[in-house]
């Protein structure tokens, strides 16, 4: 079975700064790969998604992420964190037709 | 483009009433659409899968005389709870698969239960 890991619940980073929020996923095939965004309240907003081919794939709101196979990795990042970032931010690895939620990284950005 | 809607975004009912949740996609057809249930500061957990004309299929562990789904039409499906009891108070998040675009999710704004 498939499943996700983000190391980390929560991310301080100062706003302007860089950001790269990790997970790990463990599937045996080739896997699709997916970061969402929730906002408190909110349900879940598609940032970017990876099927296949180039392994660098950009997304809404200025994110972007990186496959990489031998790592077993999805990392996101953004090279500018804006205050409006601050959020839940979740990967998912889609096997069949359903998808398996790491368990969320928090988001905050300091002034 | 793939938006979807959940109705109500809150509801407040006694123990014991049935509530029906609305999940919508809007601007495509979803051959199916999947439910989660979201506890505080936690991630999602897939309750049902849905076929639109079919019978929805039920993760282990989740009461599907309980949590009833239908999916009556390529754009609607609903679930209700029924005899609601204040366990059964979560965020729900509804979510649709455009038929056109592989694997991708898109997911409504959730709905809010809270049971008295």
């Amino acid at each position: 079975a498939q499943s996700v890991t983000q190391p980390d619940i929560h991310i301080t980073v100062s706003e302007g700064a860089s950001l790269e929020l990790r997970c790990n996923y463990s599937y045996g095939a080739t896997p699709y790969l997916f970061w969402y965004v929730q906002s408190p309240g909110q349900g879940l907003q598609l940032l970017l998604k990876y099927f296949s081919g180039d392994t660098l794939v950009q997304g809404i709101k200025g994110f972007e992420a990186e496959f990489k196979r031998s790592q077993s990795s999805f990392n996101l990042r953004k090279p500018s964190v804006h205050w409006s970032d601050a959020a839940e931010y979740f990967c998912a690895v889609g096997a069949g037709s359903t998808l398996t939620f790491g368990k969320g990284t928090m988001l905050l950005v300091s002034p | 483009g793939a938006v979807v809607s959940q109705h109500p975004s809150w509801v407040i009912c006694k123990s014991g009433t049935s509530v029906k949740i609305e999940c919508r996609s809007l601007d495509f057809q979803a051959t199916t659409m999947f439910w989660y249930r979201q506890f505080p500061k936690q991630s999602l957990m897939l309750m049902a899968t849905s076929n639109e004309g079919s019978k929805a299929t039920y993760e282990q562990g989740v009461e599907k005389d309980k949590f009833l789904i239908n999916h009556a039409s390529l754009t609607l499906s609903t679930l209700t709870v029924t005899s609601a009891h204040p366990e059964d108070s979560s965020f729900y998040i509804c979510s649709a698969r455009d038929q056109w675009e592989r694997e991708t999710q898109y997911f409504g704004p959730g709905t809010r239960l809270l049971v008295l």
